[in-house]
């Protein structure tokens, strides 16, 4: 079975530093995509980055990137320059074959002034 | 313009009850799904359609029953409701030619079933 894991339920950083939401996933296929979606307190998931597995470059989003690494089947997402609307919780997600997103438990990230 | 949006956000009713959310995308997607968050905060699957023809069925009592009348539009119907049914439930599409699973979500359900 593909899963992924997020093993920090919560997390926290001061307005202007850098966090690390870490993610881990299983697969046996060799093409596939993995995701970061933020829910902020509206609900509403937005996509924040994405990384195609065949890319060894890390993606990047303004103060978003991912440090992918395939072989240890690790995708994190760092956030640098925290800022106030950072705050929310943020799920992992691969996907394979279909269109199918496996996400992960979430971690919700707390943002102190 | 709202791109997918799914009425209503917010629904209160009785066990054994049936009740219905509809959904609609405004993004010429041809792929629409549900997703079920439970109160952990857990997203999973329930369907997914692909110019109206069932692509995904995860494991879902059949009570929940999707219709697509047309593309545009994926209305969830579910039958004399339980109390584990209460979540949100998420509409959210994406384009089938891409494979890469971009979702495009709406702003969630909350049902709550007394």
């Amino acid at each position: 079975a593909q899963t992924v894991t997020q093993s920090q339920p919560e997390m926290s950083v001061q307005e202007a530093e850098t966090v690390t939401l870490s993610c881990t996933y299983d697969t046996s296929e060799s093409d596939y995509y993995l995701f970061w979606y933020k829910q902020p307190p509206s609900r509403q998931m937005i996509l924040v980055i994405r990384q195609e597995a065949y890319k060894q470059q890390n993606a990047t989003e303004n103060r978003f990137s991912v440090n992918f690494q395939k072989a240890a089947k690790s995708f994190s997402l760092k956030i640098s320059d925290s800022q106030l609307g950072d705050a929310a919780m943020y799920f992992c997600a691969s996907c394979y074959n279909t269109d199918k997103l496996i996400f992960g438990t979430g971690t919700r990230l707390q943002v102190f002034p | 313009d709202t791109a997918v949006s799914q009425t209503p956000k917010y629904l209160v009713t009785q066990m054994g009850n049936d009740k219905s959310i509809k959904c609609e995308q405004n993004l010429g997607h041809d792929t629409m799904y549900w997703y079920k968050q439970d109160s952990k905060k857990f997203l999973k699957i329930m369907f997914s359609y692909n110019n109206k023809e069932l692509i995904i069925n995860e494991t879902v009592p059949n009570r929940f029953s999707p219709k697509s009348p047309d593309k545009a539009h994926l209305n969830l119907h579910i039958n004399s409701l339980e109390l584990g049914d209460s979540a949100v439930y998420f509409c959210a599409s994406s384009e089938w030619d891409r494979a890469a699973g971009e979702l495009f979500f709406g702003e969630g359900s909350r049902l709550t079933v007394l």
